[in-house]
């Protein structure tokens, strides 16, 4: 069974850092590119990033480049979004979900950015 | 940007009657290896998102029948052919043709 777990979200000041994790388990995890998407409460999906499998190609959505970072460790299964001089408007439930067309979600991270 | 435009926005439904939602892109979703890499998510009240239908009219793995797909394209349509109570939610098109990805805006299904 496909599982996708994100962890690392929380409550940071405008202009702070967050790295949040997404720990994958129940397919081969080095064969699959992975997609962060957020939500911003009461709005729709967001997509943020896509990283290839190797790791070698990430993509960003404008909104994003340069401040937020994709990533991840194929040894231990587990996908990454650095996230630096964040702003009230990232403020969001951040998934990750396997695969460039999303065929599986996990349950969200909150990232709150207020002073 | 492929700007991805759902209609309607709101979509009250009987029991048991069908509901329908149109998904208009503003470029063609046709990719060079002659996929159209149009997706249908579906998120119910307090979950996380859920995909129904992959490349225009694939229904995943588990995903009722009642549930298809259509189009070509720029102009996608997801059909539920009786809506039952545990339809009710918000859904999605997604585009994977072009980058960046792009959502629509999400159109929610209530009951009447």
């Amino acid at each position: 069974e496909v599982q996708l777990l994100e962890s690392g979200g929380g409550l940071v000041q405008p202009g702070g850092s967050l790295r949040l994790s997404c720990a994958a388990s129940g397919f081969t995890f080095s064969s699959a590119a992975m997609t962060w998407v957020r939500q911003a409460p009461g709005k729709g999906l967001e997509w943020v990033s896509t990283i290839s499998d190797t790791g070698s190609r990430t993509y960003y959505a404008d909104s994003v480049k340069g401040r937020l970072t994709i990533s991840r460790d194929n040894s231990r299964n587990t996908l990454y979004l650095q996230m630096n001089s964040l702003r009230p408007e990232d403020t969001a439930v951040y998934y990750c979900a396997r695969a460039g067309n999303c065929d599986y979600w996990g349950q969200g991270t909150l990232v709150t950015v207020s002073s | 940007d492929v700007v991805m435009t759902q209609s309607p926005l709101s979509l009250p439904v009987t029991l048991g009657q069908p509901a329908s939602i149109s998904c208009r892109s503003s470029q063609s979703l046709v990719s060079s290896d002659g996929n159209t890499y149009l997706n249908w998510f579906q998120q119910r009240p307090g979950q996380s998102p859920r995909r129904l239908i992959y490349k225009v009219s694939n229904r995943d793995s588990g995903v009722p029948d009642r549930f298809s797909g259509s189009g070509s394209g720029t102009d996608f349509t997801l059909k539920i052919s009786r809506v039952e109570a545990e339809d009710v939610g918000v859904y999605y098109c997604m585009q994977a043709t072009h980058w960046p990805r792009t959502f629509g805006q999400g159109t929610k299904v209530e009951i009447k």
